[in-house]
């Protein structure tokens, strides 16, 4: 069984600080990592992708792998009470996606 | 670009009715996976279409059951409906190919389908 493991939460952050989501996964041979933003009542948005070992920047987004370690995380700098969401680690192993139960992110205004 | 919608936003059913989920994703996009979300279980796999074949299948009863058409729209039927299938069915499309000179296989979700069994 293929596994991803998130932290639940809730993770809680002052806004202006960095927030950091982490997760694992079991499937050594994935080659392809998702993070995705799920508000309240709606479906998944993606953040961003990640393909390659080290960091990935997408404005006030960076996500990090290290595929030695099976850890691929997500920082959301200069965080905004409109980051308060669930996110959502993705996985993809073979040709199949495999989500974690995602952790909660609450930023306190 | 369109994204993915799907049909209808909102079902209610009854225990041993049937149940059809439509999804149409974004132009170009040739796969189509759908999942399972409640509050317990997170998002669970049900299966992905690809060019009109069921590539992959999850661990779901035969009751859960699917098909994509030649314009790459996707069908799910629930049969026998029961009350643990109360949940929000979401569709993913993926063009899972080259993108210019770069292969993706990044999924990008519908709104969703809100089906509640009584």
């Amino acid at each position: 069984q293929k596994e991803v493991e998130q932290n639940s939460g809730p993770l809680s952050v002052p806004e202006g600080a960095i927030a950091s989501l982490n997760c694992t996964y079991s499937d050594r041979g994935s080659q392809s990592f998702f993070w995705y933003r799920q508000y309240s009542g709606k479906s998944p948005e993606l953040i961003m992708s990640i393909y390659s070992n080290g960091d990935k920047e997408d404005g006030r987004f960076t996500a990090q792998l290290n595929k030695a370690s099976q850890y691929v995380s997500l920082l959301i700098r200069d965080s905004q009470p409109s980051d308060s969401a669930t996110y959502l680690c993705a996985v993809k192993g073979g040709n199949q996606f495999y989500f974690g139960t995602g952790t909660s992110l609450t930023v306190i205004p | 670009k369109a994204g993915v919608t799907q049909t209808p936003r909102y079902l209610i059913k009854t225990r041993g009715q049937q149940v059809t989920l439509s999804c149409s994703p974004i132009s170009g996009h040739r796969s189509v996976s759908w999942y399972q979300q409640t509050p317990g279980q997170g998002l669970q796999f049900l299966f992905e279409y690809f060019s009109e074949t069921q590539r992959n299948k999850g661990n779901f009863p035969g009751r859960f059951s699917g098909r994509q058409f030649s314009n790459s729209r996707s069908e799910m039927n629930v049969s026998t409906l029961e009350l643990g299938d109360s949940a929000l069915y979401l569709c993913a499309s993926s063009r899972y190919g080259l993108a210019g000179a770069f292969f993706t296989d990044t999924q990008y979700f519908g709104p969703g389908t809100r089906l509640t069994v009584l």
